[in-house]
């Protein structure tokens, strides 16, 4: 079975500081992961995935994620938060089982805190 | 905004009342999904529809039914709920197996 683990369920930063959201996985064959954000009475909306390409993968908002196998992370990082960062951060991981979709498991999330 | 649209936003419901909440994509998405979530908790599978049949049932209670009338609507059909849930019901779509899920901003269901 695959899991996802994010450590630290909680972040504050500094306006303009580096954002760090950590997660490691667990699966039995190649992953697919995605880090999806989710603002406060909203739905999940997709950052970045990695689906065995580039292990350095860019996202919208100037997020990015890197893949490194030996240490089964994909931990997704902001050079400089911006105030509109403050949200839920979920990484997931995907098992797809042939046509019958595309089964996520996500990590407990972390929330972002952005100070003035 | 958001390109699967779901209805209603807001929906309180008594213990014996019958209600639907519903899913709408016209990405041209094979594969729906119905996600429940809990208050400061990540999305929890509930059931999965692909090419319009039910594919996956992550063992939910029969009070929560779902339907696919055709390849843009998925629906949840809700009867009998118990308080416990209580949640944000999101929907999602993907193009196929092995697309990203894109999802619905979500119905927050209040069971009384």
């Amino acid at each position: 079975a695959q899991s996802v683990t994010q450590l630290g369920s909680h972040v504050s930063v500094s306006e303009g500081a580096l954002v760090l959201l950590r997660c490691n996985y667990s699966s039995s064959v190649p992953p697919y992961l995605f880090w999806y954000v989710q603002y406060p009475n909203q739905g999940l909306q997709l950052l970045l995935k990695y689906t065995s390409a580039a292990t350095l993968v860019k996202g919208i908002n100037g997020f990015e994620a890197e893949f490194k196998k030996s240490e089964t992370s994909f931990h997704l990082t902001k050079p400089s938060a911006h105030m509109s960062d403050a949200a839920e951060y979920f990484c997931a991981v995907s098992e797809v089982i042939k046509a019958a979709g595309n089964k996520l498991t996500f990590g407990g999330g972390t929330r972002v805190l952005v100070k003035p | 905004d958001t390109e699967v649209t779901q209805t209603p936003k807001h929906l309180v419901m008594g213990m014996t009342n019958k209600k639907s909440l519903k899913c709408e994509q016209h990405m041209g998405h094979r594969a729906m999904y119905w996600y429940k979530q809990k208050a400061k908790k990540p999305p929890e599978l509930m059931f999965v529809y692909s090419y319009e049949k039910l594919s996956i049932n992550e063992s939910v209670p029969s009070r929560f039914s779902p339907e696919c009338p055709n390849s843009s609507l998925l629906n949840l059909h809700l009867h009998a709920l118990q308080p416990e849930d209580s949640a944000l019901y999101l929907c999602a779509s993907s193009q196929d197996d092995n697309s990203p899920l894109h999802f619905g901003n979500g119905t927050r269901l209040t069971v009384t």
